[in-house]
């Protein structure tokens, strides 16, 4: 079955310490996604990638990081610089960076401090 | 700039009723429409998309999406609900100038027996 996988599916991070979000897709989608959900509010884009080795900032990138090495992978790194990372953490991907095309979605991380 | 609004945090129906879920949006240029359904601690479901031509835009599970260009709005409806729909349901919207989704803050829908 062709899907985005994302691990872990919960996650602890400690005071002053980085933690990757992995997601892999094997859907062959030029265009990945990372979303940020929080009780009551819509997603926020974290960072997206149209394609290989390219990536630009969403609305709140800092205190993140991402890379995009291979075309099914695009890793988040969350940052000791981000504050408030508590959240549920979205991966998506899209065929292109199109406006006509949906996004398709993992089932997420759900990230918390210790 | 681009905005979306899900005027309702929460709605109920009785199962067996129609049900309709509001959205409104505001786009400088000609909006692309997306419903997306999210089951809990899930990730979220593409349900259908508007891009262009019929206002009437059918998609998955029975859902149905009208676009209406004067009151800018992309409200979802089903005829019947079933409780297996009770979901948080989520409207987006992009401009064809921007490859973002613009996302509404979502709406619960719950169907009680």
């Amino acid at each position: 079955d062709g899907g985005i996988t994302q691990s872990p599916k919960y996650l602890f991070r400690k005071e002053g310490q980085n933690v990757t979000l992995s997601c892999e897709q094997n859907l062959n989608h030029d265009a990945m996604y990372w979303y940020r959900q929080d009780p009551g509010q819509g997603l926020r884009l974290i960072y997206y990638s149209q394609i290989v080795n390219d990536f630009q900032k969403g609305d709140i990138a800092e205190g993140y990081s991402v890379s995009r090495e291979k075309k099914e992978s695009f890793p988040l790194t969350v940052t000791s610089a981000q504050k408030n990372p508590t959240a549920f953490y979205l991966c998506a991907s899209s065929a292109r960076a199109d406006h006509n095309q949906p996004q398709h979605f993992g089932d997420g991380t759900r990230l918390s401090i210790l | 700039a681009q905005s979306v609004a899900q005027p309702e945090d929460q709605v109920n129906v009785a199962e067996g009723n129609p049900l309709t879920v509001k959205c409104t949006y505001s786009v400088s240029g000609n909006p692309y429409l997306f419903w997306y359904v999210q089951y809990p601690n899930r990730g979220l479901q593409f349900l259908l998309k508007y891009i262009t031509g019929d206002n009437l835009v059918k998609g998955s599970y029975g859902f149905e999406a009208e676009f209406n260009k004067s009151q800018t709005s992309f409200h979802l409806k089903k005829p019947s609900a079933l409780v297996s729909d009770s979901a948080l349901y989520f409207c987006a919207v992009r401009d064809g100038s921007n490859y973002q989704l613009i996302w509404g803050a979502g709406t619960k829908l719950i169907i009680k027996p």
